[in-house]
């Protein structure tokens, strides 16, 4: 059973940098989207950028400038940090598993998600 | 980037009602549809992809559907388990994933 668990604080001074690592196991990293989706409390979901397995990333427009979406293969682990954060990016971080098919791209596994506040 | 517009926004039902979600893309997306549920404090979980395939495990009383740039999650006899929110999203034009706004399916 493929399980994904996100670590990192919960929080985070504006200004700086949000840091969280997803952890993968039960399954392959291989030929797989490692996916970050955020939600800010009480609205909707927010495709933040992806990773394949080959370290090729793919971001948000809106938030391209400060993300960096890394993969470490070796360890299952895939990291996301967004610099000079400010209160709007405060949200319940999901990691989540992008697979590819014949109609597109699904989101089938999914942390269970970190909350991380900005706040002074 | 391709507007995924739900509607309604929330909706009540009683237990056994039939449910339907609309969802309507601003461009043409072929199939390239999935639905999520989303129960308070849970992540989301895939119930519908390719617009009209069931994930394997998800029970056969959901059902999707396309016309044209319509999409429709049906629900054909509610459950108590089945209230939560539900979202759609594309994988057309993508990257960016876009995703609908939501659609709260509350018991009346």
């Amino acid at each position: 059973q493929v399980q994904l668990q996100e670590s990192g604080p919960g929080l985070v001074k504006p200004s700086e940098t949000l840091s969280l690592t997803c952890t993968v196991s039960g399954g392959s990293i291989n030929s797989y989207y490692w996916t970050w989706i955020r939600q800010p409390p009480g609205k909707g979901l927010e495709w933040i950028g992806d990773v394949f397995n080959s370290g090729t990333t793919n971001y948000n427009a809106s938030l391209k400038s400060r993300l960096t979406i890394s993969i470490d293969t070796s360890k299952k682990v895939f990291s996301l940090n967004l610099k000079s954060v400010t209160a709007a990016d405060t949200a319940v971080y999901y990691c989540a598993r992008g697979v590819v098919g014949i109609t597109g791209t699904q989101f089938d596994y999914w942390g269970q998600g970190s909350l991380v506040t900005v706040s002074s | 980037d391709v507007q995924m517009t739900q509607s309604p926004s929330s909706l009540s039902a009683s237990v056994g009602d039939r449910v339907t979600i609309t969802c309507r893309a601003s461009q043409t997306i072929s199939s390239y549809l999935n639905w999520y549920q989303q129960k308070p404090g849970k992540a989301p979980k895939l119930l519908i992809y390719g617009a009209s395939s069931l994930r394997s495990g998800v029970p056969s009383r959901f059902r999707g559907s396309r016309s044209g740039t319509d999409f429709t999650l049906t629900i054909t006899s509610v459950d108590p388990e089945d209230f939560a929110t539900y979202y759609c999203q594309q994988s057309y034009a993508a990257p960016p994933y876009t995703f609908g706004q939501g659609t709260r399916v509350e018991m009346k």
